[in-house]
């Protein structure tokens, strides 16, 4: 149990357009999901956090209007990187938890690497 | 400010050997949870295991262990009997009351046949 679906798993695309990543909750609800960005041996960086009927929080540094976060259901979050360009380039990862305990551990998608020409 | 530091960012070790990964992580919070995830070259981000740092006793699992000493803020990981499939990169990881994870830099492992 506790999967979570993350697509797509790689995108190459043109500067200046926009990409959406999705991200599955596929056998619980979560009513919050985490937005991660990981670039080449870093750790990861925690971008946004995704609340179910709500407006995205986005870490300091983070642009809400560049990366635009949608929470609209328990089981889905999207993250669109809108007109990107090549420093956006980088590894995507979504968490998720199942349940409000905290005790519960957050279960990660399987990332989305982004390529921007 | 709550922070996750791994001071050894890289380490081999011979399979069949026990390695311990070291982590150490600083809060005011007294009510919190701490993970060891593994993200092997696939990149995908394993849970290995967790501990509530209410409970004094350390946390198992299988051939994983830590050694948490709360007063020290300190959370160790010790794999005993080292796996070649235990390769990859190993991030310590803290969250409290807020859900956001903290993780740290990471420690890369190798393990050698």
């Amino acid at each position: 149990g506790a999967v979570v679906s993350q697509h797509p798993s790689w995108v190459i695309c043109k500067s200046g357009t926009s990409v959406k990543i999705e991200c599955r909750s596929l056998d619980f609800q979560a009513t919050t999901m985490f937005w991660y960005r990981q670039f080449p041996k870093q750790s990861l960086m925690l971008m946004a956090t995704s609340n179910e009927g709500s407006k995205a929080t986005y870490e300091q540094g983070v642009e809400k209007d560049k990366f635009l976060i949608n929470h609209a259901s328990l089981t889905l979050s999207t993250l669109t990187v809108t007109s990107a360009h090549p420093e956006d380039s980088s590894f995507y990862i979504c968490s998720a938890r199942n349940g409000a305990d905290g005790n519960q551990p957050q279960h990660f998608g399987d990332g989305t690497r982004l390529s921007i020409l | 400010a709550q922070t996750v530091t791994q001071s050894q960012p890289e380490m081999s070790v011979q399979e069949a050997e026990t390695v311990t990964l070291s982590c150490t992580y600083d809060t005011s919070e007294s009510n919190y949870y701490l993970f060891w995830y593994k993200q092997p070259p696939s990149r995908q981000m394993i849970l290995v295991i967790r501990q509530e740092a209410y409970k004094q006793q350390n946390a198992t699992e299988n051939r994983f262990s830590v050694n948490f000493q709360k007063a020290a803020k300190s959370f160790s990981l010790k794999i005993s009997d080292s796996q070649l499939g235990d390769t990859a990169m190993y991030f310590c990881a803290f969250t409290s009351r807020d859900d956001k994870i903290i993780f740290g830099k990471g420690t890369r492992l190798h393990i050698l046949p």
